[in-house]
């Protein structure tokens, strides 16, 4: 069964500083590549995806995500985190077939002033 | 566009008894999912409907869950016969055939 792998729980940075959340999957097909933001008694907000082509996506909010098939990886990162970027962050995966997403268990962003 | 909407937002129910949720998609979107979400974890697949079919129901969906999409815009979750394992929040999201997904805000439900 496909599954996906948020490493870091927990995750504080200062604001100003360069994030990079880490996310792996699991699956030999190619995956369609999300990520999104939920922020306390929200929503999730879709930040960036990834179907196919470039391997480097750019998302909302400053944020890009680069797909390493030889990884099987798919790593959020910012070059600036701000405040407001305090959230928690869950990758998912689809596949062509299977309409549903199989998440992560979420990184959790603190943002240091 | 408002977005997806679900309502209630909240709701606080003893075991045994049964809860309806209601989903109202973007509106032009086809496909209809519902997710389970749980503290500190990921939502996980309940069902998904395409138009008003029910396409796929994960093992998750006990017997006691219900969802419909009569006439395939709304959509409907029923819990029968509540426990406390069900308190969660319950998410759902719409999208256009295999597009993205967008949420709703979620169902927050608490079983005392």
């Amino acid at each position: 069964a496909q599954s996906v792998t948020q490493p870091d729980i927990h995750i504080t940075v200062s604001e100003g500083a360069s994030l990079e959340l880490r996310c792996n999957y699991s699956y030999g097909a190619t995956p369609y590549l999300f990520w999104y933001v939920q922020s306390p008694g929200q929503g999730l907000q879709l930040l960036l995806k990834y179907f196919s082509g470039d391997t480097l996506v750019q998302g909302i909010k400053g944020f890009e995500a680069e797909f390493k098939r030889s990884q099987s990886s798919f790593n959020l990162r910012k070059p600036s985190v701000h405040w407001s970027d305090a959230a928690e962050y869950f990758c998912a995966v689809g596949y062509t077939g299977r309409r549903a997403l199989t998440f992560g268990s979420g990184t959790r962003l603190q943002v240091q002033p | 566009d408002t977005g997806v909407s679900q309502n209630p937002r909240h709701k606080i129910t003893k075991r045994g008894q049964n809860v309806t949720f209601r989903c109202d998609p973007i509106s032009e979107h086809n496909r209809l999912y519902w997710y389970r979400q749980t503290l500190g974890q990921g939502p996980e697949f309940l069902t998904y409907f395409q138009n008003e079919a029910q396409l796929e129901k994960s093992r998750l969906l006990s017997d006691r869950f219900s969802a419909e999409r009569p006439k395939g815009s709304f959509s409907t979750l029923e819990i029968q016969r509540t426990e406390q394992g069900d308190s969660a929040m319950y998410l759902c999201a719409s999208s256009l055939n295999g597009d993205e997904q967008y949420f709703g805000p979620g169902t927050r439900l608490t079983v005392t």
